[in-house]
C-alpha cells in the first residue's frame, strides 16, 4: 500500500518568512495530492490540492509543487502570518483501481506543526 | 452549515460498552470515508462507501468495528466491546464520485475509561 513521509515534524518561522513542508510517497499509482490544515480541536481543512498531470499550483500565498519522477511534493507558504499556525498534513490518493489498488482513500503523512511567531 | 456533520462531538464510555457514531455527508457526495486520528498523528483510513456499498475496510479494523450506510446518505460507525486503545478522534469525510476533494466533519472524540 501507499506510504507517505512528511518532513519536518515541526517548523518555526518568523512572521513574513516563507515555510516549506515536504512529503514523499511510495505508490507510483498515486495521482492526487491534497494538503490539509488542522487547527487545534478542529476538522482538517483542505487548503490546496494537485493532480499528477500538473507540476505546480498556486493559490494566493500557498503553492504546491509535484515531482512525479522523484515521488515528492511540497507545500510552500509565503509571507506567513500568525494565523497560519496549525498542523499541516499532506496526503496521497489514487483515482485508478487498476490492478486492484483501491482508489479514493487518502494516505496521510505524519503532520507538521507550523508555528509563526509575530 | 452545509458541510459534513458528525454526532456526537464527544463520547465517554466505559470499557466493554458499545458505541455508535453518526456521519451526515455533504448531500450530493457519493463517497463517504471514516478515518481515525490519534494525538499527533495524521488521519488513518478505516473504511469507505460508494453510495450504500462498503468498498473497502482497512486491515487494521478489527471485527469489533462495523460501519453502515443503508440508504447511501448518512453513515454509522459502531464499535463493540470498546477498549482503551479505541480512544481517538473518529473523522468522517465525503467527496463526489469522480472528484477527489474530500471534506471532513468535525469528528467524534471517543474516550474509553
Amino acid at each position: 500500500g501507499e506510504n507517505v513521509e512528511q518532513h519536518p515534524s515541526t517548523l518555526s518561522v518568523q512572521e513574513g518568512d516563507s515555510a516549506v513542508i515536504k512529503c514523499t510517497y511510495s505508490d507510483s499509482a498515486s495521482n492526487y495530492f491534497p494538503w490539509y490544515k488542522q487547527e487545534l480541536g478542529k476538522r482538517p481543512q483542505l487548503i490546496i490540492d494537485i493532480r499528477s498531470n500538473v507540476g505546480e499550483k498556486k493559490d494566493q500565498r500557498i503553492a504546491v509543487t509535484l515531482n512525479k519522477t522523484a515521488k515528492h511534493f511540497s507545500l510552500h507558504i509565503t509571507e506567513t502570518q500568525p494565523e497560519d499556525s496549525a498542523v499541516y498534513f499532506c496526503a496521497a490518493s489514487s483515482s485508478s483501481n487498476a490492478g486492484g489498488t483501491s482508489y479514493g482513500k487518502l494516505t496521510f503523512g505524519q503532520g507538521t506543526i507550523l508555528t509563526v511567531h509575530p | 452549515d452545509t458541510g459534513v456533520s458528525q454526532d456526537p462531538r464527544h463520547k465517554i464510555t466505559k470499557r466493554g460498552q458499545n458505541v455508535t457514531f453518526r456521519c451526515d455527508p455533504i448531500s450530493e457526495h457519493n463517497r463517504l470515508y471514516w478515518y481515525r486520528q490519534t494525538l499527533g498523528q495524521g488521519p488513518e483510513f478505516l473504511t469507505y462507501f460508494q453510495n450504500e456499498a462498503q468498498l473497502e475496510k482497512s486491515r487494521l479494523l478489527s471485527d469489533r468495528f462495523s460501519a453502515e450506510r443503508p440508504k447511501g446518505s448518512f453513515s454509522t460507525l459502531e464499535i463493540q466491546r470498546t477498549e482503551q486503545g479505541d480512544s481517538a478522534m473518529y473523522l468522517c469525510a465525503s467527496s463526489l464520485y469522480l472528484g477527489m476533494k474530500a471534506f471532513f466533519g468535525q469528528g467524534t472524540r471517543l474516550t474509553v475509561v
